[in-house]
């Protein structure tokens, strides 16, 4: 069965460092979507791609944050510099071209520790 | 903005007792709401779903209806099982919106042999 990769599953980092998270999304999927979940919360909407296009980042902290997907396949979430508030899983989800509202498959998502 | 509210945890059953989670939310078209369920070590699934009101959606036992006039989205299990440990997510999507979710905190939910 097709599955969103993510990679790394797990990083630990010092504030003021760089990190990067990748996400593969399933093969098709024009959607691609980076959401934030912070310990004892539901998932936050970071960005949303179509395609190699940013359709959504109004929630993303553009001053230390950036995202992309640039030959609109897989795509890559940076944070620099990290900051103890970053610690938290990021989640990676895909969705067809033309899908029902909800219908996202996610990956098994980057849980980030900021030391 | 659009919002969803769940009933807090978390919530420990024995198995075979009965499960709700209770889901409200606020938004201002006319959404679709889903469950989605985060066993552990895994990433979110879709486990249900009901896109107009008064439809029921329902899946691996689960059932929930879509309540316009309460803006409730309740999910219901008749017996659990210790396989139904898990947090569970309910959501809203507005169609209009880009196809995005909006999520409410998760309910954790242990069930015990």
């Amino acid at each position: 069965e097709a599955e969103v990769a993510q990679s790394p599953r797990y990083k630990i980092t010092e504030k003021s460092q760089a990190v990067a998270f990748w996400c593969d999304p399933i093969s098709g999927h024009a959607t691609l979507y980076w959401y934030r979940q912070i310990l004892g919360q539901g998932p936050e909407l970071l960005v949303q791609f179509q395609d190699e296009s940013v359709v959504d980042d109004s929630q993303l902290p553009k001053d230390r944050f950036s995202a992309e997907r640039l030959k609109g396949v897989d795509s890559t979430l940076k944070i620099q510099p990290a900051e103890l508030g970053d610690s938290a899983m990021y989640l990676c989800a895909s969705s067809l071209p033309g899908a029902k509202a909800g219908e996202l498959f996610f990956g098994e998502g980057s849980r980030l520790t900021v030391l | 903005g659009d919002s969803v509210t769940q009933m807090e945890g978390p919530v420990t059953l024995s198995e075979e007792a009965f499960l709700t989670i209770n889901c409200t939310y606020t938004a201002t078209g006319y959404p679709s709401l889903f469950w989605y369920v985060q066993y552990p070590g895994e990433g979110l699934q879709l486990l249900l779903k009901a896109t107009k009101a008064d439809d029921k959606g329902s899946n691996k036992g689960f059932e929930a209806t879509y309540r316009k006039e309460t803006t409730s989205f309740h999910l219901e299990k008749g017996s659990v099982q210790v396989s139904d440990s898990a947090v569970y997510f309910c959501a809203l999507g507005l169609s209009g919106s880009a196809r995005q979710l909006t999520f409410g905190s998760g309910t954790q939910l242990t069930v015990l042999p």
